[in-house]
């Protein structure tokens, strides 16, 4: 099976721009999570899709958004970009309805000038 | 406030000898934990998890200890290999918000010759 992949997996932009990111989750898998690295704050929780619904949310402005088409895909979204945003950017799919287990994919590095 | 903690941001191990990876969380919430290992500009890689209904889980070189009283859990590797030098995650969940992953800082394993 394919595992987790991610695009573009590098991306530079300035301050104020939007971006998207895309992930494509292991074939059959539901769930989807985005996650943030930065090295001030390590690994930390953006949110969940299951089923094309947020389930799950962390703690991050409003600026960051995400959505979850039918065949699983996900696209997340960050408006307004502050040089705080620069990061890597990763998506995470699981098997199961919740289940514990998620698989990351290479992850997208986000650089904001 | 940082609801999981890998105090030791990286241990030296010899070749051949255990490498002990140690985690605590403060969340009695938590009920399902996970280790991953992560690579520089990649995503990490599940490698054990364990439910807080056990207190140990094995899959080959790795073992995953819990203690829950004391709310920690452990890693051990044996024997380490060269190939194992990474940096070491661990992660806790909830049973209602499986899919959102707490990580720890990270432990940076090395495994010297």
């Amino acid at each position: 099976k394919a595992g987790v992949t991610q695009t573009p997996r590098y991306l530079i932009k300035t301050r104020g721009q939007q971006v998207t990111l895309s992930c494509s989750p292991i074939s059959g898998h539901r769930s989807v999570s985005w996650y943030q690295q930065t090295p001030g704050q390590g690994l930390q929780f953006l949110f969940e899709y299951f089923s094309e619904t947020q389930r799950n949310k962390g703690n991050f402005p409003g600026r960051f958004s995400g959505r979850q088409f039918s065949n699983s895909r996900s696209e997340m979204n960050v408006s307004t970009l502050e040089l705080g945003d620069s990061a890597l950017y990763l998506c995470a799919s699981s098997a199961m309805d919740g289940g514990h287990e998620q698989y990351f994919g290479p992850g997208t590095r986000l650089t904001v000038t | 406030d940082q609801q999981v903690k890998q105090n030791s941001p990286s241990l030296s191990v010899q070749e051949g000898r255990i490498s002990i990876l140690n985690c605590d969380y403060t969340n009695s919430m938590f009920d399902y934990f996970l280790w991953y290992k992560k690579y520089p500009a990649e995503g990490p890689t599940f490698l054990i998890s364990i439910s807080s209904i056990k207190d140990k889980n094995e899959d080959g070189r790795f073992t995953v200890f819990l203690n829950k009283s004391a709310k920690h859990l452990s890693l051990h590797i044996v024997p380490s290999q060269p190939g194992d030098s990474a940096v070491y995650f661990c992660a806790a969940s909830g049973s209602g918000t499986a899919s959102k992953l707490t990580f720890g800082t990270g432990t940076r394993l090395q495994v010297t010759l």
